[in-house]
């Protein structure tokens, strides 16, 4: 079984819905992050949580909101969906106790926004 | 400017060539190194890892840094068809608050 996973894998919806995107890992790690990668911008910053109760903003917060309901599972929504949010998003886990800290990416989902 | 700056490609290099990746930052304070490879509709998977400047070699690949240019490298050799994908750089800080992502190169590697 994956380690990281997210839900659903892609979907499609239409301008001023509300969306939530949802992250599972199994391997443990205190810290979660989400992101979105567009053709060329590379992977952008969405939201990052160290621990259950420390959420964070990254570069591009706006339009998101986070909750990690559990050390396990870090969700994004989208309030009211617009077509600029149609990217491919990407969960991640890091373990920062163990003294190094390297990123596991979950397999992703597109979303497009009509 | 942004902080981590990376050659989008494309780069098509022949079997068995030598394969330079590239990675310029801005900001002095990046400790640690890492290169992800994500081949296409997958995430990003950890490929190399390096702390401050150096080289650091696994199999094919070596990952170079040089912290007084602010410029890291990736090189594969023996390059394989297998190894088409998109290369991305990483760096963070000592704290490793956060990530810094390039933009990733797509390399080709043709039989």
């Amino acid at each position: 079984d994956a380690d990281v996973t997210q839900t659903p894998r892609n979907r499609i919806t239409k301008t001023g819905k509300r969306i939530m995107l949802e992250c599972s890992q199994t391997k443990g790690h205190d810290r979660m992050y989400w992101y979105r990668q567009d053709p060329g911008l590379g992977l952008r910053l969405i939201y990052y949580s160290f621990d259950v109760k420390d959420i964070n903003k990254g570069e591009i917060s706006d339009g998101y909101s986070v909750s990690r309901q559990a050390q396990a599972k870090f969700s994004l929504s989208l309030e009211s969906a617009i077509p600029n949010q149609t990217a491919l998003y990407f969960c991640a886990t890091s373990d920062f106790r163990r003294g190094t800290d390297t990123q596991y990416f979950g397999p992703g989902t597109r979303l497009t926004v009509l | 400017q942004k902080e981590v700056e990376q050659d989008p490609g494309p780069l098509s290099v022949p079997e068995g060539a030598i394969v330079s990746l590239n990675c310029t930052y801005s900001n002095s304070a990046f400790q640690y190194f890492m290169w992800y490879r994500q081949y296409s509709r997958k995430g990003p998977e950890l490929l190399m890892y390096t702390y401050s400047s150096g080289n650091k070699e696994d199999g094919r690949f070596t990952a170079q840094v040089d912290k007084s240019s602010k410029y890291i490298s990736l090189f594969i050799r023996d390059s394989q068809p297998s190894d088409s994908a998109t290369y991305l750089c990483a760096m963070s800080l000592y704290n490793f608050n956060k990530f810094y992502f390039g933009s990733g190169t797509k390399l080709n590697v043709k039989p």
